[in-house]
Formats: C-alpha cells, structure tokens, sequence
C-alpha cells in the first residue's frame, strides 16, 4: 500500500525564517494535496500538484512536485505567526480513496 | 460558494452508547463525500466513502457504519460506542474522483 512520509514532524523558526517541509510517497503521485491544520479544526486545502516538475504559490507559500512525482516540498518565505499549524500532505492512492501524511507541526516565534 | 457542516462539535459519550453524526454540504450537487478519523499522533484515516445517496464503501472493518439519506448528507452511527472510537471525526467532500477535498470543523469525540 502507499504511504506519505513527512519531515520534519516539527519545526520551530523565528519570525521572518524560511522553511521546508517535504512529503515523499512510496509510489508515484497522480496528484498530490498539501492542507493547513490549525489544532482541533478541520483542514484547509492549500493546493494541489498533478504534473511532475509543477510548482504552484499561494501567498508566501509554494509548493513543487518533483520530476519524478515521488516527492514535494512546501517552502515558506518569510514566516508569520499566522503561518503556524499542521501541514499535512495528501495523495489520491486509488479510485476515491485518499491517503495523508501523519503531518508537519509548525511553530513560528514572534 | 460552497460549505460544509458538522455536529455536534464536540461529544462525550460512556462506552456502549450510540453514536451519531451529521455532515451536510451547501452550494454543490452530488458530491463524493468521506469521514475520516484522526487519532492523535496519527494521520487521517479513511472510514467511509460514498459516491451517490445510498451508495457507502467501507474501508476499515469497525463498529461504525455509515448512511447517506440525501445528496449532501453524511452521517456517521455505531450502536455501542469503544473506548477505541474516541478521536477527531473529519467529514469531507470531493467534486470528482482524484480532486481536491474540502473539510469540515471536525467532531471530537470521547468516548469514556
């Protein structure tokens, strides 16, 4: 079965720092999901990545689907308090199932 | 635009108990909709799938099952609650098959 690794399962930056966080599959990715936790609500969807070599922002986040789409990283510039949270990654692992990465905590200090 | 909705929000239940739990969808038609668990420490887990009213896949053998009366309506039920049921219920709905998902509040649960 197919399954998302994430790293680092945390992380704490200053203010201003840049960060990353990857998710590799076992398998090829079909389309790969990335999703923003705040603690005890639901998920909110970031973006999605389909092609091998696509990047996609939103804001000072952006995302990359690597050639071999076996592997993508979510880079913050400049981080707010505000970008605090769980990033979690998601793929498509078969016809209407979805599997998820266990999730990056991300803490920023003011 | 679209919503979902969730309730109750948060739940404390003894162990034996019934289970119930509503999801519905505004702005949409016939959305593939899903529950989900999430148990601390893990990631989410698929529960239940459905594509149409009526039409429920189930992915992990459990005490729970599921029933969708309506279009954009999900409901999740046990008719005796484990202390392993407890964890945060996610319900989610996707227009087509391998799009992106859109989720709800979420439901604590605790199951005592």
């Amino acid at each position: 079965s197919q399954e998302l690794e994430q790293s680092p399962q945390s992380l704490i930056v200053q203010e201003g720092k840049n960060l990353t966080i990857n998710c590799t599959s076992s398998k090829t990715l079909y389309g790969l999901y990335w999703y923003k936790q705040k603690y005890g609500e639901g998920l909110i969807f970031l973006m999605m990545l389909q092609k091998g070599g696509e990047e996609k922002s939103h804001e000072k986040i952006t995302a990359k689907l690597d050639e071999k789409k076996q592997q993508s990283s979510l880079h913050i510039t400049a981080s707010q308090p505000s970008h605090a949270g769980i990033y979690l990654c998601g793929a498509a692992s078969g016809t209407y199932k979805y599997i998820f990465g266990t999730g990056t905590r991300l803490k920023v200090l003011a | 635009s679209q919503t979902i909705h969730q309730w109750p929000a948060t739940l404390v239940q003894p162990v034996g108990s019934p289970l119930s739990l509503e999801c519905t969808v505004e702005g949409t038609s016939n959305p593939n909709l899903y529950w989900y668990r999430q148990a601390a420490g893990r990631g989410l887990q698929l529960l239940f799938y459905s594509v149409g009213i009526g039409q429920i896949s189930s992915e992990v053998p459990q005490n729970l099952s599921a029933s969708r009366p309506q279009d954009r309506q999900f409901i999740l039920s046990s008719k005796k609650l484990l202390l392993s049921d407890s964890g945060f219920y996610l319900c989610a709905w996707s227009l087509l098959e391998f799009t992106e998902q859109f989720f709800g509040p979420g439901t604590r649960l605790t199951v005592l």
